[in-house]
């Protein structure tokens, strides 16, 4: 397929469990960035990766989360620990150039996170 | 207090009639302003970018305003269908990041 494909679609963890997220983003897009999705909110900026470089990872609300791209394609973001409150949905977006301020974010379908 | 509001946070319409949203944005220094469509269990997908020259811009039944001295945008849909159902979200970027609203959930009803 030619869009951003993330999986798992939906996981359910146990409190204190470490869950890892995938995202394929398209092929050739430089940037890549996470976001988390709470239900009934617009997403909130996690971290963003120009190819294989980390350069922002802000968003990122504690050291339980942790997130790589080390060949500068495919992105793991992996939470540590997991509490409920992490329960929501994490969206990945590419982008094909380099943070330019009109440059389109396509978004993949998300992968739903419940903390039980 | 988020720096991009939305109203309203729901909406129920019947199929075929029209509806505005609205987006009041505190950003600074102002970028663009994107509409996103995000259907149900789906990522966000763009509808709109304006900058801060242009006034309207269309995309098909979609048409989107901009008042750049106001920080208002709306997002007018016309002869709604059933599959405008979804989230609609407003986004604005300044030199870095980008902001989003927390979206209008839109009910099309036959």
């Amino acid at each position: 397929g030619a869009g951003v494909s993330q999986s798992p679609r939906y996981k359910v963890a146990k409190r204190g469990q470490d869950v890892a997220l995938r995202c394929d983003p398209i092929s050739g897009h430089v940037s890549l960035f996470w976001y988390q999705q709470a239900l009934g909110q617009g997403p909130e900026f996690l971290t963003y990766f120009q190819n294989e470089a980390q350069l922002d990872k802000s968003g990122l609300p504690s050291d339980r989360f942790f997130a790589e791209r080390p060949e500068g394609s495919v992105s793991t973001l992996k939470i540590q620990r997991t509490q409920q409150e992490d329960s929501a949905v994490y969206l990945c977006a590419s982008s094909l150039n380099v943070g330019g301020t009109t440059d389109t974010q396509y978004f993949g379908p998300g992968t739903r996170l419940t903390v039980l | 207090k988020n720096q991009v509001e939305q109203s309203p946070q729901s909406l129920i319409i019947l199929e075929g009639k029209n509806c505005t949203l609205q987006c009041n944005y505190t950003v600074s220094p102002f970028s663009n302003l994107r509409w996103y469509k995000q259907d149900t269990g789906r990522g966000p997908v763009s509808l709109t970018i304006m900058t801060f020259s242009e006034n309207t811009k269309s995309n098909g039944r979609y048409t989107a305003t901009l008042d750049a001295d106001t920080k208002q945008s709306s997002l007018h849909i016309t002869a709604s269908q059933l599959s405008d159902s979804a989230s609609y979200i407003c986004v604005v970027r300044d030199n870095n990041d980008m902001r989003f609203g927390a979206g209008t959930r839109l009910t099309v009803k036959p």
